[in-house]
């Protein structure tokens, strides 16, 4: 099946810095990607979609600002996590559409906010 | 609206004993997709089946098997002779046609099989 690699797995950053956490299809272009989140014990929420060459489009609630997302090629997109604090730790998880109704999801990154 | 339920927040089981997993959705589409994922400790979402709504042959995968009733809006997913292994959380999923990209989660059951 197609991978999908995050990078890194897991970080603990201070409050108020930026963390950037990238996205890669490996073996497959992805023209979408989608970046999810993921509380402890609890489900995985999108937050948006992530088209390449384009404007990322979030869900209602996400802050754009926030959450940057970048799509500037056919296998990697980046989400930065800007002036992170600790109500953004969190499991955040990327995935990739291979196909219509088929998306492949990353091994997630863990981010603690100190 | 959409919605996906898994009511069963926790199971626990012994090894060899047979296990089901509920999940009933909401939609009003007549075209849609349902979804079973794996979520082992180490966090990585592992696919285990896709569903498209007029298929609603039931489905066997070695030990995992799943059942789809349209007429009650639920799609259970069942695990023969359970093992260590199977020990994760298993999310129910639900994508639309008119939007195929925006999956929609249930809330997830933690399964644990004991030795």
């Amino acid at each position: 099946g197609a991978v999908v690699s995050q990078h890194p797995s897991w970080v603990i950053c201070k409050s108020g810095t930026s963390v950037k956490i990238e996205c890669r299809s490996l073996d497959f272009q992805a023209t979408t990607m989608f970046w999810y989140r993921q509380f402890p014990k609890q489900s995985l929420m999108l937050m948006a979609t992530s088209n390449e060459g384009s404007k990322a489009t979030y869900e209602q609630g996400v802050e754009k600002d926030k959450f940057l997302i970048n799509h500037a090629s056919l296998t990697l997109s980046t989400l930065t996590v800007t002036s992170a604090h600790p109500e953004d730790s969190s499991f955040y998880i990327c995935s990739a559409r291979v196909s219509r109704s088929e998306q492949f999801f990353g091994p997630g990154t863990r981010l603690t906010v100190l | 609206a959409q919605k996906v339920t898994q009511a069963q927040t926790e199971i626990s089981v012994v090894e060899k004993e047979d296990v089901t997993l509920d999940c009933v959705y909401e939609t009003r589409d007549t075209t849609y997709y349902l979804f079973w994922y794996k979520q082992p400790p180490s966090g990585e979402l592992v696919f285990l089946i896709r569903r498209n709504s007029f298929d609603e042959q039931n489905e066997i995968s070695g030990r995992y098997s799943w059942n789809f009733q349209k007429s009650t809006s639920s799609f259970n997913f069942t695990i023969t002779a359970s093992q260590v292994v199977d020990s994760a959380v298993y999310f129910c999923a639900l994508s639309e046609a008119w939007n195929t990209d925006k999956l929609i989660f249930g809330t997830g059951t933690r399964l644990q099989v004991f030795p």
